[in-house]
């Protein structure tokens, strides 16, 4: 069975600092997706990043990066100088490669305090 | 270009009614699928759509349905509305293989 797990419920930091949301995955699938995806208090979920089970290459996007690790079954994102503006709650996500369908972690609250 | 839509933004229902949320999907995309996000936790995968055709459920009882139309877009419905069925409810829609756009939901509070 597929199965995301944050275990960070919730972290506080203060602007500028560094921050990393933990992301652990279960899957007896081969061929996946995984994905990050933040939600501001709107609701909408924002897509951040996806990444094919076969790409293991970590990524930097601006301020974001990502740290995939199959081994040990974790994505790994990581804002660095966070930003008041980052806060919002962070979901990771896994999918099966064909039909969209996901898996979500049950979020992690960030607060950026100024 | 218009994202995801969802109508309403917000709704309350009474126990034992009944429910129709609407998601219009982004142009281009054929594939609808419904999230349920309880306060606090993450989304729960209800079903997909596709060619106007249900072609994945998740583990959500029958008084969950739904419809594509001609047009992609799509109808979430509740029946026998219980207070565990208050939510965030999430439409995304794709295009086969593509990302998946969220709308912004639908906040249902049943009373």
């Amino acid at each position: 069975a597929q199965k995301v797990t944050q275990a960070q419920t919730e972290i506080s930091v203060v602007e500028k600092e560094d921050v990393t949301l933990d992301c652990v995955y279960e899957t007896r699938d081969t061929t996946y997706y995984l994905f990050w995806y933040k939600q501001p208090p709107s609701g909408e979920l924002v897509f951040l990043i996806r990444r094919n089970s076969f790409d293991e290459q970590n990524e930097i996007s601006g301020r974001y990066s990502w740290n995939f690790q199959k081994s040990t079954s974790s994505f790994n994102f990581t804002i660095t100088a966070s930003q008041v503006v980052d806060s919002a709650v962070y979901f990771c996500a896994l999918s099966e490669v064909d039909f969209n369908k996901f898996y979500f972690g049950s979020g992690t609250k960030l607060n950026v305090k100024p | 270009d218009a994202g995801v839509t969802q109508s309403p933004t917000h709704l309350i229902k009474t126990r034992g009614q009944q429910v129709t949320l609407r998601c219009s999907p982004k142009s281009g995309h054929d594939t609808v699928s419904w999230y349920q996000q309880a306060l606090g936790q993450g989304p729960q995968f209800i079903f997909q759509y596709y060619e106007e055709e249900e072609r994945q459920r998740g583990n959500f009882p029958d008084r969950f349905s739904g419809h594509q139309f001609p047009n992609y877009s799509s109808e979430l419905n509740v029946n026998a509305l219980l207070l565990g069925d208050s939510a965030l409810y999430l439409c995304a829609s794709s295009l086969s293989g593509s990302i998946a756009f969220f709308g912004q939901g639908t906040r249902l509070t049943v009373v």
